[in-house]
């Protein structure tokens, strides 16, 4: 079946520190892979994603890439800020465009 | 471009009693999802139409939910009866074109968050 594992939370971190978040998936197929965030008082919104086999996908200084090798779509980013606190998502979407989720990883940047 | 709505925004019911919930896609997007989201998991898909058919909605269960979208445009997600465990954040979301980018995308509303007493 399709499913996505993502790093636990909640992660907390200093301004400018180094983020990563793990991601790892299960899927029949070739699926695409995607990172959605969710900013506080606000609904998901597409942050990045890679649609094939070592595809990177980057936005806002967030980048992630497709390893198919290791089933996995960490998503990171080399300098935090405070701005960046929300809960991350990651998911992957089938050939026929179902979309599977993580449970989401809040981060919290603190000054 | 003009985003996803749905309404209400926030409903509060009790246990037995029905409730629906509406959905506007974002005008010529054909995919249009229905999703629950549990507190502290990540959105769980209910349905999935394009156009007005149903591609997959393996995980609605049937016997209480059902969901619509008759002239492949709005669509409405009911409940009935509701049960405690249905309290969660309903989101709808379509997919197509991103008007900036031409990129194909799925967009998310804000949710309706229904609280089951």
């Amino acid at each position: 079946g399709n499913s996505v594992t993502q790093m636990e939370g909640p992660v907390t971190l200093s301004e400018e520190a180094f983020l990563t978040i793990n991601c790892t998936y299960t899927a029949t197929g070739y699926p695409s892979l995607f990172w959605y965030v969710q900013y506080p008082g606000e609904g998901l919104q597409l942050l990045l994603k890679a649609t094939k086999a070592d595809d990177k996908g980057s936005n806002k200084g967030f980048e992630a890439t497709y390893r198919k090798e290791t089933t996995s779509f960490h998503l990171e980013k080399g300098s935090v800020q405070v701005s960046d606190s929300a809960v991350y998502f990651c998911a992957l979407s089938t050939p026929g465009n179902q979309f599977y989720f993580g449970t989401g990883t809040s981060l919290t940047v603190i000054p | 471009e003009a985003g996803v709505a749905q309404s209400p925004r926030y409903k509060i019911i009790e246990k037995r009693q029905s409730v629906a919930f509406w959905c506007n896609p974002i005008s010529g997007h054909a995919t249009l999802y229905w999703y629950q989201q549990i507190l502290g998991q990540g959105p769980k898909l209910l349905i999935q139409f394009q156009n007005n058919g149903v591609v997959d909605d393996s995980q609605l269960p049937k016997d209480r939910f059902s969901a619509e979208r008759l002239k492949g445009v709005d669509s409405t997600l009911k409940i009935q009866p509701a049960k405690l465990e249905d309290s969660a954040v309903y989101l709808c979301a379509s997919r197509g074109s991103s008007s900036t980018s031409g990129k194909e995308t799925q967009y998310f509303g804000p949710g309706t968050r229904l609280l089951v007493l």
